[in-house]
């Protein structure tokens, strides 16, 4: 079955330092993969996807992340993270049912503090 | 572009008593609607998808008579919740797809926070 893995449930950062953000999925196929952040009492706004290409992907708010198939990782980086990225990043894999319609499967989430 | 509102933001209601929420794609027509449910610190869990027009697609576990699901236009879907219990008090998010974009690219509400007393 397909699913999403984020070992890591807290990460902790200095404002400035960089940041990696581990995600593995298990899927039969190649997958198409994203990453979402959502801020405190709020829904889920894309950072960035992945579904085929360049294996490094560039997002928003200088957030990239990096496929590698023989990992079956798609790991979120940013070189130096600030305050405002303290918030809750998801991994999601995009999945076919039967049926015909698609839909995302979420992994459990880190939780991101940053310190001044 | 893609905004997806939902209303209210957070509703308090008394055990037993039903409550709906309101999902609106607000520029642009979502042939497809996604109910989720996030309980505290944890991921979201897809409830159901719904397309325009038909009934709604319930994931395994989800009570269909409890969790009611109706997406009667292009912009607007509703999720009501049945006789409710302190247990379904939880985070509730939809998302919309508009038709002919890539198949799991959804536009995600704010959320509604739901407290049952």
């Amino acid at each position: 079955a397909q699913s999403v893995t984020q070992p890591d449930i807290h990460i902790t950062v200095s404002e400035g330092a960089s940041l990696e953000l581990r995600c593995n999925y298990s899927y039969g196929a190649t997958p198409y993969l994203f990453w979402y952040v959502q801020s405190p009492g709020q829904g889920l706004q894309l950072l960035l996807k992945y579904f085929s290409g360049d294996t490094l992907v560039q997002g928003i708010k200088g957030f990239e992340a990096e496929f590698k198939r023989s990992q079956s990782s798609f790991n979120l980086r940013k070189p130096s993270v600030h305050w405002s990225d303290a918030a809750e990043y998801f991994c999601a894999v995009g999945s076919m049912f039967s049926g015909g319609y698609n839909k995302l499967i979420f992994g459990a989430g880190t939780r991101l503090a940053v310190h001044p | 572009g893609a905004v997806v509102s939902q209303h209210p933001s957070w509703v308090i209601c008394k055990s037993g008593t039903s409550v709906k929420i309101e999902c609106r794609s607000l520029d642009f027509q979502a042939t497809t609607m996604f109910w989720y449910r996030q309980f505290p610190k944890q991921s979201l869990m897809l409830m159901a998808t719904s397309n325009e027009g038909s009934k709604a697609t319930y994931e395994q576990g989800v009570e269909k008579d409890k969790f009611l699901i109706n997406h009667a236009s292009l912009t607007l879907s509703t999720l009501t919740v049945t006789s409710a219990h302190p247990e379904d008090s939880s985070f509730y998010i939809c998302s919309a797809r508009e038709a002919g974009t890539f198949p799991y690219e959804q536009y995600f509400g704010p959320g509604t926070r739901l407290t049952v007393t």
